[in-house]
């Protein structure tokens, strides 16, 4: 049992460039996140999903896209990437919606100069 | 809406020493709150959560978090800090929205050093 796995772990861009960011989870979990981590300001919600083939926008969506194709994946997307998406990207998943624990991958580090 | 914060950015103890780790939180009813550790270069991990509960909440570790709501504040405890102990510590409260989703808002965090 691998918990939540986040591809890859380190990542350096240049600006314009795009990329995607692969979450996978073996728990079953209906929901999954996808959180940016920057200094002194915690985890700030960029996309969600509360189930297969469904998303949803946080609280900092802009420049980021999302598909949750199949149960276990959520693929997050940086079409043109930007200096001001340098950061630490977690994806998580959770069984429910509700005040839930949620399962959180190892990061990725990501570099956009 | 919800708001968390976390009192302190950084906070140093001796190993051996008591740990507080300081939380308010901001709600217009009755919240879920949980603490969240993160270890350099890792993931987060759940250490405890409060959710109506007995308001005395043990986690892994030896953490406590209690919940007091006359003053809007769920601090987290440990008696005597081991060197493993180093992280970063994140207060988090659990806000509903639309469609029966809770979503998590995390303070800031404090980072916690313990030295020899």
């Amino acid at each position: 049992n691998a918990g939540v796995t986040q591809t890859p772990k380190f990542r350096v861009l240049k600006t314009g460039q795009s990329m995607t960011l692969l979450c996978a989870q073996d728990m079953n979990h209906e929901y999954m996140y996808w959180y940016r981590q920057d200094p002194g300001m915690g985890l700030r919600l960029i996309h969600y999903s509360v189930g297969e083939g469904t998303t949803a926008k946080g609280e900092v969506p802009d420049g980021y896209n999302v598909s949750r194709l199949k149960k276990q994946n959520f693929l997050l997307g940086l079409e043109s990437a930007a200096p001001s998406q340098t950061s630490v990207y977690f994806c998580a998943s959770s069984y429910s919606g509700g005040p839930d624990t949620q399962y959180f991958g190892p990061g990725t580090r990501l570099t956009v100069l | 809406a919800q708001s968390v914060t976390q009192l302190d950015s950084h906070v140093s103890v001796s190993e051996g020493t008591p740990v507080l780790l300081r939380c308010n939180y901001s709600s217009s009813y009755s919240p879920s709150l949980f603490w969240y550790v993160q270890h350099p270069n890792k993931g987060l991990q759940l250490l405890l959560k409060y959710t109506s509960a007995a308001t005395l909440v043990k986690g892994i570790n030896g953490f406590e978090a209690e919940f007091k709501k006359s003053e809007t504040s769920f601090h987290l405890t440990k008696p005597s800090a081991h060197m493993s102990d180093a992280a970063e510590y994140f207060c988090v409260v659990s806000d509903r929205i639309s469609g029966g989703y809770n979503k998590l808002i995390f303070g800031a965090g404090t980072r916690l050093a313990v030295h020899p």
